[in-house]
């Protein structure tokens, strides 16, 4: 385990459902991210967490909805997804923002939307 | 401007010979590079970074980089290949420009690794 732990590993809904991705660490970081990572494109970043402040929304579509309540845990809430939204979702901390310093990545969720 | 550029998308080599991953980057302010390593179903592991110290950096399992700012380079190096590095390697740059942080993934090499 790297110390960021993301929970459910796999999920798979359909697209009317509403469903939730949790991300917990607790490396004593202050900031937390969501990305994208689809087949054969760049990680995308979506989300990034300051200090519990949002400070990055890449351009998500409002079908994801991020909550950070405290420092060491992220979620990810999802509702009417499409189908091209399936792909890993992985979760990262880092202290200062990363840069500098280096990310330490969750093993991910594998989303299905069908 | 800040982009990153991994030259192959695939990399084969023979157990027991090295490992050569090249990622080339385009920065305005002085970078931070990293790579990383994901094997299959997993998230990403980070192998080793540069932070304007030594130009040479070692990391983990025997993987070295070196940071060659004339060339704008920072290739994955390791002498001798095993069966467990095969998995998908990324470079990153990340910059701070303005008080704005920013962080530039590359697109991917697939090391396969033949026994």
């Amino acid at each position: 385990e790297t110390g960021v732990t993301q929970t459910p590993r796999h999920l798979v809904m359909g697209m009317t459902n509403k469903k939730s991705l949790k991300c917990e660490q607790h490396l004593g970081h202050n900031a937390m991210y969501w990305y994208k990572q689809s087949a054969k494109k760049p990680l995308e970043l979506m989300f990034v967490y300051n200090f519990k402040e949002q400070t990055e929304n890449n351009s998500v579509p409002s079908r994801f909805s991020p909550e950070c309540p405290n420092s060491s845990h992220l979620f990810l809430h999802l509702h009417t997804l499409q189908p091209e939204d399936s792909a890993l979702y992985l979760c990262a901390s880092s202290q200062e923002d990363g840069v500098g310093y280096g990310y330490t990545f969750g093993s991910g969720t594998r989303l299905t939307v069908v | 401007a800040q982009s990153v550029t991994q030259l192959d998308s695939h990399v084969s080599v023979s157990e027991g010979t090295p490992v050569l991953l090249r990622c080339n980057y385009s920065s305005s302010y002085s970078p931070s590079l990293f790579w990383y390593v994901q094997h299959p179903n997993k998230g990403l592991q980070l192998l080793l970074k540069y932070t304007s110290a030594a130009t040479l950096v070692k990391g983990i399992n025997g993987f070295e980089a070196e940071f060659k700012k004339s060339e704008t380079s920072f290739h994955l190096t390791k002498p001798s290949a095993h069966m467990s590095d095969a998995a998908e390697y990324f470079c990153v740059v990340t910059g701070n420009s303005g008080g704005y942080q920013k962080v530039t993934f590359g697109t991917g090499t697939k090391l396969q690794v033949i026994p």
